[in-house]
């Protein structure tokens, strides 16, 4: 089954925009959940969310967890082509990270 | 301070041959996790394992599949008598075993892509 599902899963924007993606997740009480780049290589670390309601920044990345509601999203604003990549979201679970299939995010110029 | 190294980068075996996949972890990190990517999938987890210890398998194939994390050397996941759809990208992940500064992450190998011909 999914436990961490991803939308959209796919988006193509203009550069300059700013998109949202989102991450729904149906385990509880787990450790914590983290947000991923992933161009033509491997996963690049990008945030770590435990707590609900307060949000990390990264210059013009974002992210923000609610645990009430189970979910997170991830932000970007004044989007670049370098932002073009797969996004990907996991859940640090007993152990195990389950991770969503990703939001292959596509920035035109 | 060196990544989470993998090699070989890329593999090709033919139907029936083994593969044997190999994972460095960063500097300081004792606990290796193996996910395999398959096209149009995301990552899905295989095993977690820590120094000459399998913690969790529960996400590797019962059968062909294997893998170890000696007290020496890299960690190896090993396929016998490879097939087809065992062609994918495996990436190798390694973690601190305690909360550092609140942090906790994996920080991924480049992957090793392998093609079943």
């Amino acid at each position: 089954e999914d436990k961490v599902v991803q939308s959209p899963l796919s988006l193509v924007v203009h550069e300059g925009d700013t998109v949202t993606l989102n991450c729904s997740y149906e385990v509880t009480n787990f450790r914590s959940l983290l947000w991923y780049k992933q161009e033509k290589k491997a996963p690049t670390f990008l945030f770590m969310l435990t707590s609900s309601g307060i949000e990390k920044k990264s210059g013009r990345l974002s992210s923000i967890l609610d645990k009430k509601e189970l979910f997170s999203i991830l932000n970007i604003t004044a989007t670049q082509t370098g932002d073009s990549a797969i996004y990907l979201c996991a859940v640090d679970f007993r152990n195990q990270f389950y991770f969503g299939t990703g939001t292959s995010l596509t920035v035109i110029p | 301070n060196a990544g989470v190294m993998q090699n070989p980068r890329h593999l090709v075996r033919r139907r029936g041959q083994e593969a044997r996949l190999r994972c460095s972890p960063m500097k300081g990190h004792s606990h290796v996790y193996w996910y395999r990517q398959l096209p149009e999938e995301g990552l899905k987890f295989m095993v977690y394992l820590q120094k000459e210890n399998i913690i969790d398998e529960s996400g590797m194939p019962k059968e062909r599949f294997s893998a170890e994390f000696p007290k020496e050397g890299p960690s190896i996941l090993r396929i016998q008598q490879v097939v087809r759809g065992d062609s994918a990208a495996y990436f190798c992940a390694s973690s601190l075993t305690l909360m550092r500064g609140g942090r906790y992450e994996q920080y991924f190998g480049p992957g090793t892509r392998l093609t079943v011909t």
